[in-house]
């Protein structure tokens, strides 16, 4: 168990670009979640896949947010015209499906994502 | 859908002293709870989890927190706190399918020596 990996630790962008952040799951589990957490906040959910469907999105997934996870494994999260309001900590979670239907979320270390 | 509050924003306690904090949730079914704990520039690491059983429910590192339908909370304690202790703590509940995991605002332990 290597744990959740995410890539980069540190981004920092100017206004209007586009930005990619890699998360690797732990590699048995067949759930990915991706959060947002601002400066003093919980973890706000914007996404959710299970193998490489995705079957949640939150409100808070403007059009300018995609994310991917093409084959099941390693997912995507693609911020394209970034504002100054992007500017939080972007963390990826996994999960395996047991047979209660439930299992805890583990997080990797998070993108910290700047907008100047 | 379901939410969490976790009433107090900073806690400070001194090293060794116990510890308790507060978590409520709204949920219309079962809930599945759990508390999570982050250190300053790091993902978020479970100490503990519910999800059917005994409410009393033991975590890493000296945590415990007891499950209490009839107030709809699930406090995090801990006897005696050590200054490694001092961390931002969430609570957390989810759906009965595993697929809706909800945070509070966090709870942020100070702890002086």
């Amino acid at each position: 168990d290597t744990g959740v990996s995410q890539n980069p630790r540190h981004k920092i962008t100017k206004r209007g670009q586009n930005v990619t952040f890699r998360c690797d799951p732990i590699s048995e589990h067949n759930r990915l979640y991706w959060y947002r957490q601002t400066l003093g906040q919980g973890p706000e959910f914007l996404t959710y896949f299970q193998n490489e469907a995705q079957l949640e999105k939150s409100r808070l997934l403007s059009d300018r947010f995609s994310a991917e996870r093409p084959k099941g494994s390693f997912s995507t999260l693609e911020i394209q015209r970034t504002e100054q309001g992007d500017s939080a900590m972007y963390l990826c979670a996994s999960s395996s499906i047991p047979d209660d239907y439930n299992s805890p979320l583990h997080f990797g270390n998070g993108t910290r994502l700047t907008v100047t | 859908a379901q939410s969490v509050t976790q009433p107090d924003i900073h806690i400070t306690v001194s090293e060794g002293a116990s510890l308790e904090l507060r978590c409520n949730y709204s949920y219309g079914a079962t809930p599945y709870l759990f508390w999570y704990v982050q250190s300053p520039g790091q993902g978020l690491q479970l100490l503990l989890k519910y999800f059917s059983g005994d409410t009393l429910v033991q975590g890493i590192k000296g945590f415990e927190a007891e499950f209490k339908r009839s107030q709809s909370s699930f406090n995090l304690r801990k006897p005696s706190v050590h200054w490694s202790d001092a961390a931002e703590y969430f609570c957390a509940v989810g759906d009965n399918y595993g697929q809706n995991f909800v945070f509070g605002p966090g709870t942020r332990l100070s702890v002086l020596p």
